[in-house]
């Protein structure tokens, strides 16, 4: 059974990056892409990018270019999302996505900006 | 530009059925959705698939209370037998080479 695990809740001040990872089980990594896709209170779903863990190929959302890196580890089933140059409105929740023959989503991390 | 459009609010009576629309943009009425399914407090939770030829394949445990299927350009979501627990939040999801779109949800109240 297909499981991401994500890391614990961040808090940053504006300007500063965080990097979240997400920790998968029950599948063959390198299959399916992982995405990142985040949620502000109270807002719908926003995607920002996803990598191809077997090439390590990535692409985003054209509003986050620059902004963000997505990257893996194979040796540990792990992707990783970073963000960069962060504003209060980056205060949200942050998901890992994998779609395969279904789709399964981690439990989500909350980033917090705040000065 | 690949957009998808929701209701923002629906409404059903509990153990009736509710039927919700995404609308896929003009020029994009052949694409594959997903339904995900978010309750309150909760993160979102793969429901089903609606194929470009309207079949559809729901995820691991989800009842066949929940349904898909498609005219033209709209996908489409079937809720029977409403419970309590599905008020919540429904959002339509599509995907083509290095980009994905939700639509802006659609939040279910049972009565």
């Amino acid at each position: 059974q297909v499981q991401l695990l994500q890391s614990g809740a961040e808090v940053r001040r504006p300007g500063a990056s965080v990097k979240v990872s997400c920790k998968t089980s029950g599948y063959t990594f390198t299959t399916y892409h992982v995405n990142w896709v985040r949620q502000a209170t109270g807002q719908g779903l926003e995607w920002l990018g996803y990598i191809i863990p077997n090439s390590g190929h990535t692409g985003s959302a054209q509003r986050f270019q620059g902004r963000v890196t997505i990257t893996r580890d194979t040796s540990i089933r792990t992707a990783y999302m970073e963000l960069r140059s962060l504003k209060s409105e980056d205060t949200a929740v942050y998901f890992c996505v994998v779609m395969g023959e279904t789709t399964n989503w981690g439990q989500g991390t909350l980033v917090t900006v705040s000065s | 530009q690949l957009v998808l459009t929701q209701s923002p609010s629906a409404s059903a009576s509990l153990g009736a059925s509710v039927k919700l629309t995404c609308t896929l943009s003009s020029g994009h009425s052949n694409y594959d959705i997903a339904w995900h399914q978010q309750q309150p407090e909760k993160g979102p939770r793969y429901l089903l698939k609606v194929n470009s030829d309207g079949s559809h394949s729901r995820g691991d445990g989800i009842p066949d209370r929940f349904s898909g299927s498609r005219s033209g350009a709209e996908r489409y979501l079937t809720i029977s037998s409403l419970q309590a627990d599905d008020e919540a939040d429904y959002y339509c999801h599509t995907w083509a080479t290095g980009l994905w779109v939700f639509g802006g949800g659609t939040k279910l109240t049972v009565l």
